[in-house]
């Protein structure tokens, strides 16, 4: 079955800082969702990238796919207190036709 | 706010209580999710609702009995729950199942205790 690696699984990080989140995939990657979580509540979604070398931005978060590598990384530039949180990888599986399977997430804190 | 609200948002019961989660999405969605989210684990699918039918129990245990009477609603039934089903509950829509276009959208949890 496929499994989603994060790293690292938590960082602190000073406010205006940038910051990079990788996901790796165990087996080939079909498409791939980020989502932001805040502690105890539900998943917000950010993006989903669905081709090899796409990239995305949201504001000042911005989310890349390797393909060749099967890995995603997501990058915020000048962290702000805001982006806060706790940042889940999900993706596909092998058929991509079944619900996504997660990783375990990475804790995110910003400090002033 | 994602369209997506679940209630209760806390609940604390006892090992011999019957209880139960409600999920109601305002999306227009036709499948809907339940997941477990337990600490330092990945996210766990329980089960998944497509048009009212149900297309995937992930080997969840009988004491968590769904209940989907309309594709807006989705409900988690609980009785006889062991401590270690302490957990956030989590009900996600999506407009069809497809993990390749379908984006999933969540609602808040409910916080689960078992004593």
């Amino acid at each position: 079955s496929q499994e989603l690696e994060q790293s690292p699984q938590s960082l602190i990080v000073q406010e205006g800082k940038n910051l990079t989140i990788n996901c790796t995939s165990s087996k080939t990657l079909y498409g791939l969702y980020w989502y932001k979580q805040k502690y105890g509540e539900g998943l917000i979604f950010l993006m989903m990238l669905q081709k090899g070398g796409e990239e995305k931005s949201h504001e000042k978060i911005t989310a890349k796919l390797d393909e060749k590598k099967q890995q995603s990384s997501l990058h915020i530039t000048a962290s702000q207190p805001s982006h806060a949180g706790i940042y889940l990888c999900g993706a596909p599986s092998v058929s991509g036709n079944t619900p996504l399977v997660f990783g375990k997430g990475t804790r995110l804190s910003v400090i002033a | 706010e994602t369209g997506v609200t679940q209630t209760p948002r806390h609940l604390v019961m006892g090992m011999t209580n019957k209880k139960s989660l409600k999920c109601e999405q305002h999306l227009g969605h036709n499948a809907m999710y339940w997941y477990k989210q337990s600490a330092k684990k990945p996210l766990e699918l329980m089960f998944v609702y497509n048009f009212k039918e149900q297309t995937e129990n992930n080997s969840v245990p009988s004491r968590f009995s769904p209940e989907c009477p309309n594709s807006s609603h989705l409900f988690l039934h609980l009785h006889t729950l062991q401590p270690e089903d302490s957990a956030l509950y989590l009900c996600a829509s999506s407009q069809g199942t497809s993990g390749l276009t379908d984006t999933q959208y969540f609602g808040p949890g409910t916080r689960l205790t078992v004593l």
